[in-house]
This record gives structure tokens, sequence and C-alpha cells, in this order.
């Protein structure tokens, strides 16, 4: 059973525009969360994370927001560059606990 | 600093025959991971090493899967014999330190089991 999932397999958005991933999450006990993303024929690359203390981080272009209370969380992108085109995937897992949890990973495509 | 490699990048083989993946870590990571992605699936979990000890390997699919960490530094996944649900890309990862730290991904080898 998927504890972490990612509804949306891709995400379609102009340059220099917003754009948003979501993730949804079911296991009350994860309290790290972790956004990777894959380039083709590449491994995932950390992106950004965020702890169940916080519910945003910031880096750069990168926010993730927390809702701990609907268990979702969104990384949003912005101003999104044609770089930004890659597979996103969403990461959980618990204090102490050394497996990471994905979902299946979002699809994004910014359009020059 | 070079990254986490794995070889072969892609490897074909026979149902009902062996194949070994191998995974170097970052110099220094004590901690190596081994994750699997089927075709359009969520990426999961297979084990965890700390050294060469296993520390986890509740993901592990079956008894036909083998992985090793002599002397802890590198790694291997062996399956023996594959079949048709091992196809998909094997991920190897490596940290510092257990627990929430961030993993460095490999670039995975892709196996295709016909």
């Amino acid at each position: 059973d998927q504890q972490v999932k990612q509804n949306s397999p891709s995400l379609s958005v102009q340059e220099g525009r917003i754009s948003i991933l979501n993730c949804d999450y079911t296991n009350s006990m994860f309290d790290y969360f972790l956004w990777y993303k894959k380039y083709p024929a590449e491994g995932p690359t950390f992106l950004i994370s965020i702890s169940s203390i916080k519910d945003k981080n910031e880096d750069g272009r990168f926010t993730v927001f927390l809702n701990k209370s609907a268990k979702h969380l969104s990384l949003h992108i912005v101003p999104s560059q044609p770089g930004d085109s890659a597979v996103y995937f969403c990461a959980a897992t618990k204090t102490g606990a050394n497996n990471l949890f994905f979902g299946t990973g979002t699809r994004l495509t910014v359009i020059p | 600093e070079a990254g986490v490699t794995q070889f072969p990048s892609h490897s074909v083989i026979e149902k009902g025959q062996t194949v070994t993946l191998r995974c170097d870590p970052i110099s220094g990571h004590d901690n190596l991971y081994w994750y699997r992605r089927v075709m359009g699936k969520e990426i999961k979990f297979l084990l965890h090493f700390v050294k060469e000890s296993k520390q986890d390997e509740s993901g592990m699919p079956n008894n036909r899967f083998l992985a090793e960490r002599t002397g802890g530094t590198y790694s291997t996944l062996k399956v023996q014999p594959a079949e048709l649900e091992d196809s998909g890309v094997y991920f190897c990862a490596s940290s510092r330190w257990t627990g929430a730290d961030t993993q460095y991904f490999g670039p995975g080898t892709r196996l295709t089991v016909l």
C-alpha cells in the first residue's frame, strides 16, 4: 500500500510562471519530507526538505509547504525555467528511520 | 568528490539467469541503500547497510535477492534466478549519517528480464 502519493503524473507550465507539485501521505508517523529531482538516465537529486516542526521551507526559487493536518505537501517553483523540466519525486520518512518512502513522481515540463 | 557510481548501467538477461549489480558509494559514507523502481511506479526501498552490516532488509522482495557489502565499501546486489517482474531500475544511494540525512543517489542500473 502506497504511503506517499503524487496524483498528477505530469504538469506543463509556461516559462516564468509558477509550478506547483503536490504530494499526499497517509502515515502520520512521517515527520521529515524531501523532494528529489530526476533527469533521464540519472539518479534522483535532493532538492529541498522540510521537517514537521515547520510549515514552510524556502531555498531560492523553491519553496516547500507542509500541511500536517491534511497530510499534504507541495513544492512551488517560481519562476519556472526550462531547465526545471524533470521528474519530481516526493519522499517521506520518520526521524531515526533510514528508508525513504517515495511517490510515483510528477513529470514537469516547462515550456519556453 | 566523486558521486555514487553503479555498474552496469543497463543489463538485459533471460529469465532464470543470474545478474549482479554493483554500487560504489561516496567515499566516507558508511550508509548504503538499495532501492528499486518498477516501470511507472514509486521508488521502493530494498535494504540499508551500515558499513558491512545489514541494518534493515525489510524491503527485499524475496530470497532470490542477495545483497552484500564486504569490507564496508562497495556493495553488490545479486538476483538469482531472475524473473520477469524483477525488471526495473535499481538505484543505490549513500549517506554519511543515518536517519533523515539526505541520501545521494547513483544513476541506477536498468535491468530488463526477458
